[in-house]
């Protein structure tokens, strides 16, 4: 089955600087990378999402850039602010796979004011 | 429309004994999925229903088990509780057409087993 591991586990960056999470996933036949925020004691919200046709995307200060012949996919926050202070997780899954999705293992970001 | 909802929010429970959890999926959205998060740990995939059928399922027991309700609201069962089933179990609606990939977390039900 797919694996998907994520780094780094803890980042912290001063507010304004940037930050940049990286993960690698296994499978080659997956093809939906979803970003998701959790802060403490909520759920968890997808941010931004990109599919295997492109190789980047962009949201205002936010970005993921995927390569498929790496197997690696990676977001980008620019301009970090305390309130994107959180913890982030990569996923991965498969066409026609009724979006189950395998998550990373989280990165908790601290953006210092 | 209505976010996904699940009941309770906590529950306390001791080994050995049986818990259902309760999520009823955003309107419009007929797909369930239930995922287990342990503390500082990634959500992990536990099964998928769609159309009151299991539609797909991750590494885990038949003592997981589930439901999907004709109004697309769903059940997760988990008999024989072990202490390392404490976690954070979330629900995800999404829908089930073509193109649409985005699942829809509700806040989860955090499950302590003593």
């Amino acid at each position: 089955g797919e694996n998907v591991e994520q780094h780094p586990s803890t980042l912290s960056v001063q507010e304004g600087d940037s930050a940049v999470i990286k993960c690698t996933y296994s499978d080659s036949a997956s093809n939906y990378f979803p970003w998701y925020k959790q802060e403490l004691g909520k759920r968890p919200q997808l941010i931004i999402d990109i599919r295997s046709n492109v190789g980047e995307k962009k949201d205002q200060r936010i970005a993921v850039t995927l390569n498929k012949t790496a197997k690696h996919f990676s977001l980008h926050i620019t301009e970090t602010q305390p309130e994107d202070s959180a913890v982030y997780f990569c996923a991965a899954s498969r066409p026609r796979a009724g979006n189950m999705l395998t998550f990373g293992g989280g990165t908790r970001l601290m953006v210092k004011p | 429309e209505t976010g996904v909802t699940q009941s309770p929010t906590h529950l306390i429970k001791t080994r050995g004994q049986q818990v259902t959890l309760r999520c009823s999926s955003q309107s419009g959205h007929n797909t369930v999925s239930w995922y287990q998060q342990a503390l500082g740990q990634g959500p992990q995939f536990i099964f998928q229903y769609y159309r009151e059928e299991e539609n797909g399922r991750g590494n885990f027991p038949p003592r997981f088990s589930g439901l999907q309700f004709p109004n697309y609201s769903s059940e997760l069962n988990v008999n024989a509780l072990e202490l390392d089933d404490s976690a954070l179990y979330l629900c995800a609606s999404s829908p089930r057409t073509s193109g649409s990939y985005e699942q829809f977390f509700g806040p989860g039900t955090r499950l302590t087993v003593l």
